[in-house]
C-alpha cells in the first residue's frame, strides 16, 4: 500500500493569487496524478506528473494555469495560478505502487475555496 | 473519447442488497474498478475486474461483461457506514500509460 500525505487540507483564497499543493508519498512511485472534483461531482485528471520530466495534461488543462513540478520519486507540487471562483474545488493526489497494477491511492484532498 | 455512466443517487435500508451499475465506453480498455468515496474523505479501492464474470470480497461484489461494455457493484447487507459515493473506473491507454477515468458517480444513502 502506500500512504499519501496532502498539505494543506484546505484553504481559503484571494481571487488572482496562487497556491501550492504538496503531496508527499511513503514509497517511490514512477508516476503521479493530480485529480480535480468539483463538491458532488467525479474526479477528472488534470495531469500525470513523472519524475525527471515534465507533466502530461489532459485535456482543458494547461501548465500555465496548474505548473506541477516532481523532484523526486516521492514528492510532488500542483499550483493553482491566478485563481478565480471557478477553481474552488478539491484536488486530490494519487500514487499506483508498481506490481499493483490495480489499485489507486489518494490523499485526502485539498479543499480550495476562492473568494 | 472515455464515458462511464453511473445513477446518480441510489437509496436502500440496513440489511438489503443493492447494485450499482456502470455502462462504459473507452478507446481500449484495460479493466474496470470500483472505488468507495465517504464526504470529505479520499477515495478508497474496492474492487477490480479484468475479466468477465464475478469477483467477490466479503459483502462487496462486482461484476463485469465486456462484450455488453457494463459492470456493477453488488453490496450486500447493507449498513449506515456504507453511504458514501461509488465510482466506476476503467484504465485507459492515453499518451503511452495507463490511466484512471471515472464513472459519473453514485450516492448510496443508506437509512434504518
Amino acid at each position: 500500500s502506500a500512504v499519501i500525505s496532502q498539505k494543506p487540507s484546505r484553504d481559503i483564497c484571494q481571487r488572482g493569487t496562487s497556491l501550492t499543493i504538496q503531496c508527499q508519498v511513503d514509497s517511490q512511485v514512477t508516476m503521479m496524478f493530480w485529480y480535480r472534483q468539483q463538491p458532488g461531482q467525479s474526479l477528472t485528471l488534470i495531469a500525470t506528473a513523472n519524475q525527471g520530466s515534465e507533466a502530461t495534461y489532459e485535456s482543458g488543462f494547461v501548465i500555465d494555469k496548474f505548473p506541477i513540478s516532481r523532484p523526486n520519486l516521492t514528492f510532488s507540487t500542483l499550483t493553482v495560478s491566478n485563481m478565480s471562483p471557478e477553481d474552488s474545488s478539491i484536488y486530490l493526489c494519487s500514487v499506483e505502487i508498481t506490481g499493483l497494477g490495480t489499485e489507486a491511492f489518494f490523499g485526502q484532498g485539498t479543499r480550495l475555496t476562492v473568494v | 473519447g472515455q464515458s462511464l455512466e453511473q445513477p446518480s443517487e441510489v437509496t436502500a435500508v440496513e440489511g438489503a442488497i443493492v447494485q450499482i451499475n456502470c455502462t462504459y465506453q473507452t478507446s481500449g480498455f484495460y479493466g474496470l474498478s470500483w472505488y468507495q468515496q465517504h464526504d470529505g474523505g479520499a477515495p478508497t479501492f474496492l474492487s477490480y475486474n479484468g475479466l468477465d464474470g464475478l469477483e467477490e470480497t466479503g459483502r462487496f461484489s462486482s461484476f463485469l461483461s465486456r462484450s455488453d461494455s457494463y459492470g456493477y457493484l453488488l453490496l450486500q447487507e447493507l449498513q449506515m457506514k456504507d453511504s458514501a459515493s461509488y465510482f466506476c473506473a476503467v484504465r485507459d491507454r492515453g499518451t503511452g500509460f495507463q490511466k484512471l477515468v471515472f464513472g459519473t458517480g453514485t450516492r448510496l444513502l443508506v437509512s434504518p
